[in-house]
């Protein structure tokens, strides 16, 4: 069965404190690897997808790595407005849903 | 602006009545998605489907029903046999050739 596991659960960083959220997962045959953030009561916004292990991509303070295990959310320098929930999802090969982890709940203190 | 709208954004239900949320994309996109929200658990998929008058079922279908008559519009009944049916949906939609889904604002539903 695929999973998605992400860490940690909740993460508090100070404003300029760079850290990385961890995305687990377990699929047969990876056709991609999505990031969203979501902010509360909204619905999730597309960052990034990644598709082969050692592929990078790159916005603003984000930067998302891919592995053949696991995925990084890297946050350089992070802003109070950088705070929300960081959604990760895989989808199999041939399967049109994806599936999702729990998500990690980042808190940027000014 | 091109977009997916659901409506309403909030929904009460008393217990033992159906209730149609609505999804609309203007987005030309071909495949469009239910899902389903709790707190601590993750986006969970209700049913989805890929062309007009055709839908399959997802890991949650019991309790909810859905149609595709239009390209633009996949709405979502949650039907009395749902048995726990608080909770925040989101639709998403995706288009042809692509792999990424995008998400509505989503309604949440609370059953009174």
């Amino acid at each position: 069965e695929d999973q998605v596991t992400q860490s940690p659960e909740a993460l508090r960083l100070q404003e300029g404190e760079s850290s990385s959220l961890n995305c687990s997962y377990t699929v047969s045959g990876l056709r991609g690897l999505f990031w969203y953030r979501q902010d509360p009561g909204k619905g999730p916004e597309f960052l990034f997808t990644l598709y082969s292990a050692g592929e990078e991509k790159e916005k603003e303070r984000l930067k998302a790595t891919l592995t053949k295990k696991e995925s990084f959310l890297h946050i350089t320098a992070p802003k109070p407005e950088d705070s929300a929930t960081y959604l990760c999802a895989v989808q199999a090969g041939g399967a049109q849903k994806l599936v999702f982890g729990q998500g990690t709940r980042l808190t940027i203190n000014p | 602006d091109g977009g997916i709208t659901q409506s309403p954004k909030y929904l009460f239900r008393k217990e033992g009545q159906n209730v149609t949320l609505s999804c609309e994309q203007n987005l030309n996109h071909d495949a469009m998605y239910w899902y389903r929200q709790d707190p601590g658990q993750g986006l969970r998929l209700i049913y989805y489907s890929q062309i007009v008058n055709d839908f399959q079922k997802g890991d949650i279908a019991e309790g909810y029903s859905v149609s595709r008559e239009k390209k633009e519009s996949f709405p979502l009944t949650v039907t009395s046999a749902q048995k726990n049916p608080t909770a925040f949906y989101l639709c998403a939609s995706r288009g042809a050739g692509t792999n990424e889904q995008f998400f509505g604002p989503g309604t949440r539903l609370t059953v009174l």
